[in-house]
């Protein structure tokens, strides 16, 4: 049931792009984005609903491939505060329950 | 405006002991949501709750109850605490967009518990 993110942790320079991916074994009907920052609480970033859909939230974007039950969240440009723990989540049913995925930890460095 | 308010911030427990974690939202939301991260982990969602005098089980709901009296306050009870449940428990709250069902959650701060 939990979505699976790839990679595990990534390690950027100032400037530089990543990507986070978010799949799922079963339907994805929604992808929620958000972010973590160290002992803080998590923060929303984006909800994507429809199968192509994209978005973006200052240099950060994500699009949503409803066919391959796949979400991906790309970051361009990144900047020493984009560092964090992002997670997808997709709700189980229609009561915006979320089951968050496994993370991804987005180091950046000068 | 608050928004979601945990308390306590911090707790130690001994094994055996009971205690409730309180959570309060001041955004007039109808969705609640409990969910732990144990260190270096994701976020595993305990009970949630639609409405006053609605809740349901979610991921790992074993060793927790819930209730939901109000709309503002949706508190989480161990009853026999357990080293297992040592984590990080995080409050949230949404509202409901009818046309999609997805609203962003709003997340409280988090309540420490170490169980020994």
């Amino acid at each position: 049931q939990q979505p699976v993110q790839s990679p595990q942790a990534v390690i950027l320079r100032e400037g530089e792009d990543a990507v986070i991916n978010c799949s799922s074994s079963k339907a994805l009907y929604s992808v929620h984005w958000y972010r973590q920052k160290h002992g803080e609480a998590p923060v929303f970033l984006m909800i994507l609903l429809k199968g192509g859909e994209q978005k973006g939230h200052e240099k950060i974007s994500a699009s949503f491939n409803e066919k391959k039950q796949q979400s991906s969240l790309y970051l361009t440009a990144s900047q020493l505060s984009y560092s964090g723990t992002y997670f997808c989540g997709t709700p189980k049913t229609g009561a915006n329950n979320l089951f968050f995925g496994t993370g991804t930890r987005l180091t950046v460095i000068p | 405006n608050a928004g979601v308010t945990q308390t306590p911030k911090f707790r130690i427990l001994k094994i055996g002991q009971s205690m409730t974690l309180q959570c309060a939202q001041d955004m007039n939301h109808n969705y609640m949501y409990w969910y732990r991260q144990d260190p270096g982990m994701g976020l595993k969602l305990i009970y949630y709750s639609v409405g006053a005098g609605i809740t349901d089980k979610g991921e790992v709901p074993n060793g927790y109850n819930v209730s939901r009296s109000t709309t503002e306050d949706f508190p989480l009870r161990l009853e026999l605490a357990a080293p297992s449940q040592t984590s990080v428990y995080f409050c949230a709250s949404s509202s409901i967009d009818r046309s999609s069902y997805n609203s962003p959650l709003h997340f409280g701060n988090g309540t420490r518990l170490t169980v020994t």
